[in-house]
């Protein structure tokens, strides 16, 4: 267990809509990632926050959004589906701090199964 | 653009031989390396890491090897064992900024 926990784990949704999906980052890591798992293409970087604030963006759509809340959670919103969003969504997150002077890895969730009909 | 690269979509080793696993990058801020593993239906798992004032980082059955100037890095892992058998993810970062991912490498360990 990575101590990252991500809801929902599978969702199953139509054309057009729009999802919410959530992740609460381990005890006192700060910063949050999001990523795209789609078949044969790897884990494409959407977006990272800090702290509350977003820190680097990556291929995120602009039909996609994200936010990280006061208590840290993040949210990653998608909007007007298409089929081709059907992917896994992770979320990591990592100790990282502006002060921090080591490196350190990202702990991953299970990751939400997003299916799009 | 692909900024890091695996181009083994797959491997397959003999149980109890040596597995090695290739990666290049292309950007030259990258300053961390990341090695991942993969199950089905799991998130992914940290490995190993080397930061890129070294050039080896060794941890049990684990060694990563860095080297700059061919912007190259390899996971060598001995001897290869049947829960070896995943996909395995090599990742980069730039002054603690996003980790990017390689599309992986799907190790089969034969018995």
């Amino acid at each position: 267990d990575s101590g990252v926990t991500q809801t929902p784990k599978h969702l199953i949704t139509a054309t057009g809509q729009r999802v919410t999906l959530r992740c609460s980052p381990r005890s006192g890591d700060l910063s949050v990632y999001w990523y795209q798992q789609s078949l044969d293409q790897g884990l494409q970087f959407l977006i990272q926050y800090y702290n509350g604030e977003e820190r680097a963006k990556g291929n995120i759509l602009e039909r996609f959004s994200a936010q990280q809340f006061p208590d840290l959670h993040s949210e990653l919103n998608l909007s007007s589906l298409e089929l081709g969003d059907s992917a896994l969504y992770f979320c990591a997150s990592s100790p990282l701090t502006r002060d921090s002077l080591g490196y350190t890895e990202a702990f991953f969730g299970q990751g939400t199964r997003l299916t799009v009909v | 653009d692909q900024q890091v690269k695996q181009n083994s979509p797959s491997l397959s080793v003999q149980e109890g031989r040596i597995s090695i696993l290739n990666c290049d990058y292309t950007n030259s801020m990258f300053d961390y390396f990341l090695w991942y593993k993969k199950y089905p239906a799991e998130g992914p798992t940290f490995l190993i890491s080397i930061s890129s004032i070294k050039d080896k980082n060794e941890d049990g059955r684990f060694t990563v090897f860095l080297n700059k100037s061919a912007k190259h890095l390899s996971l060598h892992i001995v001897p290869s064992q049947p829960g070896d058998s995943a996909v395995y993810f090599c990742a980069a970062s730039a002054e603690r900024d996003k980790i990017i991912f390689g599309k992986g490498t799907r190790l089969h360990i034969l018995p």
